[in-house]
């Protein structure tokens, strides 16, 4: 069965500086890996996604990540956060299609201070 | 604009009352899935579907049923609530042969008193 581990639960990160957000994940197979941004009282809302190919994704909202085969990472970045980035990242794993789902790590909370 | 849509947003129910989540998504999606979501716990798997009428237990289903009667619509139910089900219920949707991306509804936040 395939895990997902962010390490860490809460990032507090100044206004315009960079940021990264660690996930890693185990699997016996190959994966295709998801990040969601979480806004307060919403629902979940894709990022961005890696299915095969460059290994470095852009997402949304100047997000970018950058999958590692070797080091099993999936690693969130962006070079200049604002006060809007304040959310609950998570990052996802699917097999075979995620015909059974996603499997996601318990959450990053990025708090974003002015 | 594609969608999940969740009937209830916010719900408070008292301890030993029935209670349904409705979702319905219009994107023709054949797997329909229930999660929870609590803090430092991230999302868990209730239960999920592949077709109608079709349903099967994911991570946590201890105290939930679900119900498919059209591909559209998947329900979530518990048949008597309990306080440690006080809890954010997301529904979401995607389609056979998908890499898995999954599309989300804005969420349920139930309380049982």
């Amino acid at each position: 069965a395939q895990s997902v581990t962010q390490l860490d639960s809460q990032v507090p990160v100044f206004e315009e500086a960079p940021v990264e957000l660690r996930c890693n994940y185990s699997s016996s197979v190959s994966v295709y890996l998801f990040w969601y941004v979480q806004y307060p009282n919403q629902g979940l809302q894709l990022l961005l996604k890696y299915l095969s190919g460059s290994t470095l994704v852009k997402g949304i909202n100047g997000f970018e990540a950058e999958f590692n085969k070797s080091q099993t990472s999936f690693h969130l970045r962006k070079p200049s956060v604002h006060i809007s980035d304040t959310a609950e990242y998570f990052c996802a794993v699917s097999v075979g299609g995620g015909a059974d789902g996603l499997t996601f790590g318990k959450g990053t909370h990025l708090i974003i201070q002015p | 604009d594609v969608k999940v849509t969740q009937s209830s947003r916010y719900l408070v129910k008292r301890t030993g009352e029935k209670v349904f989540l409705e979702c319905v998504q219009d994107m023709d999606h054949e797997n329909m899935f229930w999660y929870r979501q609590d803090p430092g716990l991230g999302l868990r798997l209730i239960y999920f579907s592949y077709d109608v009428k079709m349903k099967e237990k994911g991570d946590i289903p201890e105290g939930y049923s679900v119900s498919r009667e059209k591909k559209e619509r998947f329900s979530l139910i518990l048949e008597s609530a309990s306080t440690n089900q006080t809890s954010m219920y997301l529904c979401a949707s995607t389609s056979q042969g998908n890499t898995g991306e999954l599309f989300f509804g804005e969420g349920s936040r139930l309380t049982v008193l």
